[in-house]
């Protein structure tokens, strides 16, 4: 059970959209639509931002949203705020029922 | 308002059993989601370590399988997590989370708690 891969640093300066990937393979996010991300700020527990692909849970806003194309998923923040400086992390359903994780990426606000 | 919060040692000597407990309330474990734990340790990303299902259906991260149980007690709307033959590399953040039924999306998670494998 190998981590996604995702780019460990992404930045942009306000107003910005950024995009961070995550990418297994077909026994994880190829395999399923069952990616979440979570976003994590410093000393604090992951909160969940976007589950099955695409949703978003009620609260989150609507500048973040998820998409898929094959063994990789892809997180978006549109209109970049300095509230958005956090670590994210993807996590994906797989074969055999487990759960796996991404490396996490750690976004900047210029 | 559901709220887990994790309870036990903050420190365990190596080879010895880090227990910990999740305290679930606002909310019934026997109620149709799995109930999971997940561990972070310094400055690294997360691990998932397993999920329980109230009945006592449990899955295990394959790497972590040999030395980890995970129960619920339903009376006490708790779930606990041991993990034997602990090393240094066991000390991490540790939380617990309630986990979708289908999805195994993590949709409320508890503060963490640290646990350091230190003599």
């Amino acid at each position: 059970q190998s981590a996604l891969t995702q780019p460990a640093s992404v930045s942009g300066s306000p107003g910005q959209s950024i995009n961070i990937s995550c990418t297994g393979t077909n026994s994880d996010v190829g395999g399923y639509n069952y990616v979440s991300w979570y976003q994590q700020h410093p000393g604090k527990a992951p909160k969940i931002i976007i589950y099955d692909v695409t949703y978003r849970p009620s609260g989150v806003s609507n500048r973040f949203s998820g998409s898929k194309s094959a063994n990789t998923a892809s997180l978006t923040i549109s209109g970049l705020q300095a509230e958005d400086e956090a670590d994210y992390y993807c996590s994906s359903y797989a074969y055999t029922s487990t759960l796996v994780f991404g490396t996490g990426t750690k976004v900047t606000v210029l | 308002q559901v709220q887990l919060q994790e309870s036990g040692p903050g420190l365990v000597k190596p080879s010895e059993t880090l227990s910990l407990t999740c305290t679930v309330s606002g909310y019934s474990i026997s109620s149709g989601y799995y109930w999971g734990w997940i561990r972070q340790p310094p400055g690294k990303g997360l691990e998932w370590i397993g999920n329980i299902y109230y009945s006592g259906t449990t899955y295990y991260n394959p790497s972590l399988k040999s030395r980890v149980t995970i129960s619920a007690d339903t009376s006490k709307n708790q779930f606990s997590l041991k993990l034997i033959s602990v090393t240094a590399a066991d000390t991490a953040v540790y939380y617990c989370a309630r986990v979708g039924f289908v999805e195994w999306s993590l949709d409320y998670w508890g503060q963490g708690t640290l646990v350091t494998a230190s003599s």
